[in-house]
């Protein structure tokens, strides 16, 4: 089935580790993109990439690192500088630019 | 920078009632498009419309409809004769190229 693959649905981890979340489309679309979702807050954009090898901060970036190394593959990750990581993460892929983004199913991440 | 705002944090109604959701967009751009996600209780958003700029026509999907205007900067999206399975979370969205923003969502629940 064409989708986005998000992996795993549900992570938890100690306080001062990094941790990356999968994100994975067989969509064949160029553009990538990171969510976060905190509750009242709605989605707010970390990061986003057009093509491969190329990627931008969104509006909330600082504590998160990403790369694209392949067009299918988006991967996040969350670094100890994030002050509040908890939260439940979300990736999209869209086709040409002001298309819609196709979402994939989250990752709730759980820092204790 | 680009904004959208839903001023409406939840709403509730009795099955059959019509529910108007809102949402104001703020942008340089003169060219831009406007999406409505819906967000099921399971987390994925799913896509239900876009609109770009140049087309003001409101548009009726079954028991959907919406309604944009430029001049006032809005893209209100209303649901006739609402029923339990349309109980989520309404997110509205602006997309410049490939930069997708979210407002904060509406939660909608739809009671028997």
């Amino acid at each position: 089935d064409g989708g986005i693959t998000q992996s795993p649905k549900y992570l938890f981890r100690k306080e001062g580790q990094n941790v990356t979340l999968s994100c994975e489309q067989n969509l064949n679309h160029d553009a990538m993109y990171w969510y976060r979702q905190d509750p009242g807050q709605g989605l707010r954009l970390i990061y986003y990439s057009q093509i491969v090898n190329d990627f931008q901060k969104g509006d909330i970036a600082e504590g998160y690192s990403v790369s694209r190394e392949k067009k299918e593959s988006f991967p996040l990750t969350v670094t100890s500088a994030q002050k509040n990581p908890t939260a439940f993460y979300l990736c999209a892929s869209s086709g040409l630019a002001n298309t819609e983004a196709f979402f994939g199913q989250g990752t709730r991440l759980t820092v204790v | 920078a680009q904004k959208v705002t839903q001023a409406q944090t939840e709403i509730s109604v009795v099955e059959k009632e019509d529910v108007t959701l809102d949402c104001v967009y703020e942008t340089r751009d003169t060219t831009y498009y406007l999406f409505w996600y819906k967000q099921p209780p399971s987390g994925e958003l799913v896509f239900l419309i876009r609109r770009n700029s140049f087309d003001e026509q409101n548009e009726i999907s079954g028991r959907y409809s919406w309604n944009f205007q430029k001049s006032t900067s809005s893209f209100n999206f209303t649901i006739t004769a609402s029923q339990v399975v349309d109980s989520a979370v309404y997110f509205c969205a602006l997309s410049e190229i490939y930069k997708l923003s979210f407002g904060a969502g509406t939660t909608v629940t739809v009671r028997a």
